[in-house]
């Protein structure tokens, strides 16, 4: 059972498009919802992250919404650009416990020029 | 952000074999780390949850005589493959978790038994 589901599974978007990257969750218990780049052969590196009691959070060209009735969350990345070529996880953080991360199965984005 | 270092990045070994991979929190005390597996295109699975001084915790499906690991200090902890076999071939990530709860990721370990 995956209790992260990621959409899509890749994209395409031409440089200065605003690619979105939407993940649901069914675990009310989840407390943390990061969004993490990975670019090939390289570890995940922490992107930006919001707590459910928060309805949009900017980091930059960066931007998560998140809509807790819903229990889904979303990526979106302004003026994007070659460099964020990547492949991009969501993942939800369980509020006890060892506060492990549950992943998305991940979206590769590419941005052409 | 924190830092995490893994080492090494890269490591052939030989069928049979046994390998260490580290995994070093450099400027903060990480009392969890976590230890993935990534196949080619997929998603990180998550192999097991180390607590310092004590023993890991292994998902299911995991085998804890081939993946043992080692949480001995608050910077430190280590992955050892038993008896690589080609099958064990894969990407590695290690992931250390500040007095905050947040996770940070060393660069990964391709590991190639051959």
């Amino acid at each position: 059972q995956q209790q992260v589901k990621q959409s899509p599974q890749s994209l395409i978007v031409q440089k200065g498009g605003i690619p979105i990257i939407n993940c649901a969750y069914e675990n009310t218990a989840f407390d943390y919802f990061p969004w993490y780049q990975q670019f090939p052969g390289k570890g995940p590196a922490l992107l930006i992250a919001i707590r459910p009691d928060v309805s949009e959070k900017k980091e930059g060209r960066f931007t998560i919404s998140f809509n807790k009735s819903a229990k889904q969350f979303s990526l979106h990345i302004m003026d994007s650009q070659p460099g964020d070529s990547a492949t991009y996880f969501c993942a939800a953080r369980s509020g006890a416990g060892s506060y492990q991360l549950t992943f998305g199965k991940g979206t590769k984005l590419s941005v052409i020029p | 952000g924190a830092v995490v270092s893994q080492h090494p990045s890269r490591v052939i070994c030989k069928s049979g074999t046994s390998v260490k991979i580290e995994c070093r929190s450099l400027d903060f005390q990480a009392t969890t780390m976590f230890w993935y597996r990534q196949f080619p295109k997929q998603s990180l699975m998550l192999m097991a949850t180390s607590n310092e001084g004590s023993k890991a915790t292994y998902e299911q499906g995991v085998e804890k005589d081939k993946f043992l690991i080692n949480h001995a200090s608050l910077t430190l902890s280590t992955l050892t493959v038993t008896s690589a076999h080609p099958e064990d071939s894969s990407f590695y990530i290690c992931s250390a978790r500040d007095r905050w709860l947040l996770a940070f990721f060393g660069q990964g370990t391709r590991l190639t038994v051959v």
